[in-house]
């Protein structure tokens, strides 16, 4: 079955620093997505990106958050500087269509450890 | 954000008995209904989801009710077995009051532990 990979697993980074995260969507699916979850909190969408352009954000996806798809396979989640609070597992997530009938397939996700 | 609310954290239920999980939500905008299961150190994992305009959509041992006049649904699993075991989400899709076709809200997830 067709899957969302995702990576590092788990990526650690001193404070300040610029963090990748990098996914490859499944490749017949047109829209793409990134979500985090907090440990003990909620999935929270991040962004949606279609056509070579964001599509909607969310107000956590300020600045600081930047997303690229640098060809035809891979679609990337950049940090600029990273801070405690981004410590998070990162979800990048893809779909065939806007109908959300079929559902949006996950990766495993980047664990992402700011110290 | 609490537009996707899954107010049960927990539910334990024996080896071939039906596990129901409830959510509720509050914004009426929302156009999808979708519920995942997630193990430990993966990512969410989709079972099946539900139109706003539908009040119910099986596949195999899973069902999806859609209440819209209490904005609640609920998954029916049955018969359960052991390895549904997973953190089960509920999420809504849109809800911008335009097109939305980004975003899903997720609840809190619930525990789901099937025993033998």
């Amino acid at each position: 079955e067709p899957e969302v990979t995702q990576t590092p697993s788990h990526q650690v980074t001193q404070m300040g620093q610029e963090v990748i995260l990098r996914c490859v969507p499944i490749s017949n699916h047109l829209y793409f997505y990134w979500y985090r979850q907090i440990l003990g909190q909620k999935v929270e969408f991040l962004v949606s990106f279609y056509n070579n352009e964001i599509s909607e954000k969310s107000e956590i996806f300020d600045d600081q958050f930047s997303v690229e798809r640098p060809d035809g396979s891979n679609f990337t989640l950049k940090i600029r500087s990273t801070k405690l609070e981004d410590s998070a597992m990162y979800f990048c997530a893809s779909s065939e269509a806007v109908t959300a009938l079929l559902g949006y397939t996950f990766g495993s996700g980047t664990r992402l450890t700011v110290v | 954000d609490q537009q996707v609310k899954q107010n049960s954290p927990s539910l334990s239920v024996q080896e071939g008995r039906i596990s129901i999980l409830n959510c509720d939500y509050t914004n009426s905008m929302f156009d999808y209904f979708l519920w995942y299961k997630k193990y430990p150190a993966e990512g969410p994992t989709f079972l099946i989801s539900i139109s706003s305009i539908k009040d119910k959509n099986e596949d195999g041992r899973f069902t999806v009710f859609l209440n819209k006049s209490a904005k609640h649904l609920s998954l029916h699993i049955v018969p359960s077995q052991p390895g549904d075991s997973a953190v089960y989400f509920c999420a809504a899709r849109g809800g911008a009051g335009g097109t939305s076709y980004g975003k899903l809200t997720f609840g809190q997830g619930t525990i789901l532990t099937v025993h033998p």
